[in-house]
């Protein structure tokens, strides 16, 4: 079964520093999301892109998070600046556009 | 806006008992409803849905949902449980109207079934 492949599994970035998360959607799919899970805590939308742009955007999702499609495969979340709250299970999605949306396996991002 | 309630945070059980997992949705427009599951260091699968139709829906590992529009609530059942589906169950919403709308989430609830 075709899956949504998300890299890295973990990554330990410092306080302030960029980071980019990546996700390789099923290849037919039109629209990516991405969720994220603090510890502990629900799983929260922040954003959903289809046909090159963002269609909704959460409160969450401010000023220092962006994402991209830089080419036909790759859906990259940026956090320009990353905060301590910032540490979280992120989880990219997509959808063919049936309400059946399939998740990646997450990346745990850890600011220290 | 969607929100969903999922009452139990934790729910023990032993090997072979009944279970419920209990989920109520607000919404004021029509709602799709989810059920995913996330099993230890693992993302997250879809266990079932409700799209339309039959209010009951299954899964293929013998847990049910019922849709019940009138008390909103989407709950999760299974007769007789595994050790392997101890995992956290999440309840899931989203509105029905174009394209793919997102999923507003339940806080989960973490089953653990003991021997």
């Amino acid at each position: 079964e075709p899956e949504v492949t998300q890299t890295p599994s973990h990554q330990v970035t410092q306080m302030g520093q960029e980071v980019i998360l990546r996700c390789v959607p099923i290849s037919n799919h039109l629209y990516f999301y991405w969720y994220r899970q603090i510890l502990g805590q629900k799983v929260e939308f922040l954003v959903s892109f289809y046909n090159n742009e963002i269609s909704e955007k959460s409160e969450i999702f401010d000023d220092q998070f962006s994402v991209e499609r830089p080419d036909g495969s790759n859906f990259t979340l940026k956090i320009r600046s990353t905060k301590l709250e910032d540490s979280a299970m992120y989880f990219c999605a997509s959808s063919e556009g049936t309400p059946k949306a399939f998740f990646g396996q997450g990346t745990r991002l850890t600011v220290v | 806006a969607q929100s969903v309630t999922q009452l139990d945070s934790q729910v023990p059980v032993f090997e072979e008992a009944p279970v419920e997992l209990r989920c109520n949705y607000s919404s004021s427009v029509s709602v799709y409803l989810f059920w995913y599951v996330q099993y230890p260091n693992q993302g997250l699968q879809l266990l079932l849905k409700y799209l339309s139709g039959s209010t009951l829906v299954e899964s293929i590992n013998g847990f049910e949902a019922e849709f019940n529009k009138s008390q909103t609530s989407f709950h999760l059942r299974k007769p007789s449980v595994h050790i392997s589906d101890t995992a956290e169950y999440f309840c899931a919403v989203s509105a029905v109207r174009g394209g793919s709308e997102k999923l507003v989430f339940g806080k989960g609830t973490k089953l653990t079934v003991n021997p």
